[in-house]
């Protein structure tokens, strides 16, 4: 247990249903990120909140859509996804200053019918 | 070229074996580096991170070089239960808290 909980850890979706990721952390850190994690393939980061600013949007298409209400909390709208968004999501979050290392929650396993 | 790249592995060792990955990064300015453990199908864990003057954590030694951009992980005396795929893991400097994870390492250690 990281301190990192992401819901729900599974999920399967219809290309044209809308969903939300939730990520929250309770660890007094003050960073969040969005990764996604297809098979067989890199973590490629997607999104960065930096106090609470995005402070990265990595070239991700607009049918994902982060949400930073707090420094606790993180979601990630979906909406209209494609098969190949299929990947485990994960949010990661970490306290910024120097050799601070970032926690990550267990992921939600998403699929796109 | 990629921000972080690493060994492609899959490496293959023995129980027992010393085995080391190596890890590159781009960007001279980085201030942060880690390397972290990834099981099949779970989410990453930090293993250790890398300072400057390098670290041991009982079998396993990190090693950073700035002139070269470059960090090394050794495993010595593998055991069956370090299998799994090994992260480097770069936080440019002055990019907002970005962390950059390198492609991965895979290691299967057998009997």
């Amino acid at each position: 247990e990281t301190g990192v909980t992401q819901t729900p850890r599974h999920l399967v979706m219809g290309m044209t249903n809308k969903k939300s990721l939730k990520c929250e952390q309770h660890l007094g850190h003050n960073a969040m990120y969005w990764y996604k994690q297809s098979a067989k393939k890199p973590l490629e980061l997607m999104f960065v909140y930096s106090l609470e600013e995005r402070v990265e949007n990595n070239s991700v298409p607009s049918r994902f859509s982060p949400e930073c209400p707090n420094s606790s909390h993180l979601f990630l709208h979906l909406h209209t996804l494609q098969p190949e968004d299929s990947a485990l999501y994960l949010c990661a979050s970490r306290r910024l200053g120097d050799n601070t290392e970032a926690f990550f929650g267990q992921g939600t396993r998403l699929t796109v019918v | 070229r990629k921000e972080v790249e690493q060994d492609p592995g899959p490496f293959n060792v023995p129980e027992g074996a010393t085995v080391a990955f190596n890890c590159t990064y781009s960007n001279s300015a980085s201030q942060s580096f880690f390397w972290y453990r990834q099981d099949c199908r779970k989410e990453p864990k930090l293993l250790m991170s890398v300072y400057s003057s390098g670290n041991e954590d009982g079998r396993f030694t990190a090693q950073l070089n700035r002139a070269s951009q470059y960090i090394s992980l050794l495993i010595r005396d593998s055991k069956l239960s370090d299998s799994a795929t090994y992260l480097c893991v770069v936080n440019p400097y002055n990019q907002g808290g970005k962390l950059i994870f390198g492609q991965g390492t895979e290691l299967s250690v057998k009997p």
